[in-house]
């Protein structure tokens, strides 16, 4: 059975990091990519980052570049947002999914809450 | 960015009769090699989402043949053949052709 297990999110101040994870059991971690959506509270969905299996390639949306970083340690299974310089409007669920070959986001974690605020 | 948008935004539906979402995106959303990355997700209330369709018309493990995909290029459609209790929550549309990977606004579905 494929788990996504999201973790790390919490009350952040403006400007300050978090670094959520997302650990994963139930399939060869290293043959997808992994993705992070975020949802704001009463909100709708909102890709944030994608990487590839290996790592290698990472891809972020444009209000995330350069604060947030996104990367997998596949000998353990476990996807990682880095979060940086965090904004009131960063306040969501982040979301971990597993990104499959048909262009689907196969399974999702159950969401870690961020939230922003001074 | 490609931009999904969803009519109905609100469906309020009757248990057992059909119910049909349309998505459409700003521009066509063939990829280079073929292929239309279009899916359907749902959102029950207090839940992640779920895949229910990929690539169009393709329904994910597990999910009802009461659920299906259709269209082409901009414009696709999510039908319900018979609404159950179960049903009841949030849809999306999103493509996955091209990066920013983009939702629809979300389209909700109550009885």
């Amino acid at each position: 059975e494929v788990q996504l297990l999201a973790s790390g999110g919490g009350l952040v101040q403006p400007g300050g990091s978090l670094r959520l994870s997302c650990a994963a059991s139930g399939f060869t971690f290293s043959n997808y990519a992994m993705t992070w959506v975020r949802q704001a509270p009463g909100k709708g969905l909102e890709w944030v980052s994608s990487i590839t299996g290996g790592g290698g390639g990472t891809y972020y949306t444009d209000s995330v570049k350069g604060r947030f970083t996104v990367s997998r340690d596949n000998s353990k299974s476990t996807l990682y947002l880095q979060m940086n310089s965090l904004r009131a409007e960063d306040t969501a669920v982040y979301y971990c999914a597993m990104w499959g070959q048909n262009g689907d986001y196969l399974y999702w974690g159950q969401g870690t809450l961020v939230t922003v605020s001074s | 960015d490609i931009v999904m948008t969803q009519t109905p935004l609100s469906s309020p539906v009757t248990l057992g009769q059909p119910a049909s979402i349309s998505c459409r995106s700003s521009q066509s959303i063939v990829h280079n090699d073929g292929n239309t990355y279009l899916s359907w997700l749902q959102q029950r209330p207090g839940q992640p989402p779920r895949l229910l369709i990929y690539k169009i018309s393709n329904r994910f493990s597990g999910v009802p043949d009461r659920f299906s995909g259709s269209g082409a290029g901009t414009d696709f459609t999510l039908k319900i053949s018979r609404v159950e209790g179960e049903d009841v929550g949030v849809y999306y549309c999103m493509q996955a052709t091209q990066f920013p990977h983009t939702f629809g606004p979300g389209t909700k579905v109550d009885i």
